[in-house]
């Protein structure tokens, strides 16, 4: 089956650190450019980052340039985002997704909370 | 950076038909996709490349790029397509960024 699959999120204190990863299956991992795209509650998408099929190049948005960084792990499959420096507007639902320059493949999202 | 504007919402009765707008500077050069997002789920890509279709969605939904202004356009509304829709491109101009549009809620009345 053709799909992704989030996990990782959780309830964070601000300011510290957390790791969210993505499981691909049923496709030829290798051969997508990645992503993670997020939503605050209630308000629209917002892409965050992004990452080349060979892990050689690597995208972000301004609002989490410094603060996160992608990852890929071609041979297990697997697309990271770890997230440093947590903030409160930080707090949303962060989906995985492939493709090139539009989003064919969504995974369900994880809830990342940042509240002390 | 870029900025893809489109109106907050449409409403439209069950079988006419839907357009929501997307505009940015010189969308034209660009290629537009268009996601579908229902309460609670994750979003769905149902016209990609200005026109084009994924395999299994309806050909009730088009998509146009054309005098400034790019179209999603629903014909046939039925009360399973209300949901908020999103366009969005792929800057790759400028900074690599992946930019999405407000997004519209569909109500269906």
């Amino acid at each position: 089956q053709v799909q992704l699959v989030e996990s990782g999120g959780g309830v964070v204190q601000p300011g510290r650190s957390l790791s969210l990863s993505c499981a691909a299956s049923g496709f030829t991992f290798n051969t997508f450019r990645l992503h993670w795209v997020r939503q605050a509650p209630g308000k629209g998408l917002e892409w965050v980052a992004c990452i080349s099929t060979d892990e050689s190049k690597t995208f972000y948005a301004d609002s989490v340039r410094g603060r996160f960084s992608i990852s890929r792990d071609n041979s297990r499959h697997t697309l990271h985002l770890q997230m440093t420096s947590l903030r409160p507007d930080d707090t949303a639902v962060y989906y995985c997704a492939r493709g090139w320059a539009e989003f064919d493949l969504w995974g369900q999202g994880t809830l990342v909370t940042v509240s002390s | 950076s870029y900025v893809l504007t489109q109106p907050p919402s449409v409403s439209v009765a069950p079988g006419q038909t839907a357009r929501i707008t997307c505009g940015g500077n010189n969308i034209g050069s660009k290629s537009v996709h268009w996601y579908q997002q229902r309460p609670g789920q994750a979003p769905v890509l149902v016209v990609f490349d200005d026109s084009d279709r994924p395999s299994g969605i309806p050909d009730r939904f088009s998509g146009s790029n054309s005098g400034g202004t790019a179209t999603l356009t629903i014909t046939n509304v039925e009360a399973g397509d209300e949901a908020d829709y999103y366009c969005q491109v792929w800057d790759s101009i400028t900074d690599h960024w992946g930019v999405f549009g407000g997004g519209t809620k569909l109500t269906v009345l």
